[in-house]
């Protein structure tokens, strides 16, 4: 089946600092790739989706300025949280489009902003 | 927006009994589909359901949408500890050029006690 990886699985930082994740698809091709949160014992939440060669279509209330998202390849898409604060602090999924428009998640970062 | 409400959104139960959850919205959705996801993974595919009143069975999970294509449940059977974690309906919401995002409902934390 279709895998999609996440790197890093789990990362630590100070306020103030810039974090990047990025989401790959390791054995198909994905235009379009979705970025969700996470809070503990909470459901996912969709913050924007990544179309490859344009802009990220960001969700409403979500900073696209805080949140950037670039979809470099049509197998990479990354998420870098700038100017990170302990309240960006959760479990950020990324999951990619297959051609039958299935959607494969990925297993999460941890962020933890200390 | 349209909202997929979970209930309940917190359960408790001994191993061996039945449990019902429900994901309930306003809207009609061309499909359904539930996901399990664990502590620090990302959410796990069980089934998609596409027709009102269709009923799928995957070993001791019953997952049933609504005739109405507004609803949809999930029984399971005798459950067991292995049953633990965050169950997650989703849909794809109508409203125009979205038809790829997935929204995911208020998610039902099922623990399982041996």
């Amino acid at each position: 089946g279709a895998v999609v990886s996440q790197h890093p699985s789990r990362v630590i930082c100070k306020s103030g600092t810039s974090v990047k994740i990025e989401c790959r698809s390791l054995d198909f091709q994905a235009t379009t790739m979705f970025w969700y949160r996470q809070f503990p014992k909470q459901s996912l939440m969709l913050m924007a989706t990544s179309n490859e060669g344009s802009k990220a279509t960001y969700e409403q209330g979500v900073e696209k300025d805080k949140f950037l998202i670039n979809h470099a390849s049509l197998t990479l898409s990354t998420l870098t949280v700038t100017s990170a604060h302990p309240e960006d602090s959760s479990f950020y999924i990324c999951s990619a489009l297959g051609l039958a428009h299935e959607q494969y998640f990925g297993p999460g970062t941890r962020l933890t902003v200390t | 927006t349209q909202l997929l409400e979970q209930s309940p959104q917190f359960l408790s139960i001994q191993e061996g009994e039945n449990l019902t959850v429900y994901c309930n919205s306003s809207s009609v959705f061309s499909s359904l589909q539930w996901y399990r996801q664990e502590p620090g993974e990302g959410p796990v595919l069980l089934v998609t359901v596409v027709t009102g009143g269709e009923v799928k069975k995957l070993k001791r999970l019953t997952f049933q949408f609504g005739d109405a294509r507004k609803d949809s449940s999930l029984h399971i059977t005798a459950a067991q500890p292995g049953d633990t974690g965050l169950y997650l309906c989703a849909a794809r919401p109508n409203y125009g050029g979205a038809t790829n995002k997935l929204i995911f409902g208020t998610g039902t934390l099922l623990a399982v006690q041996p």
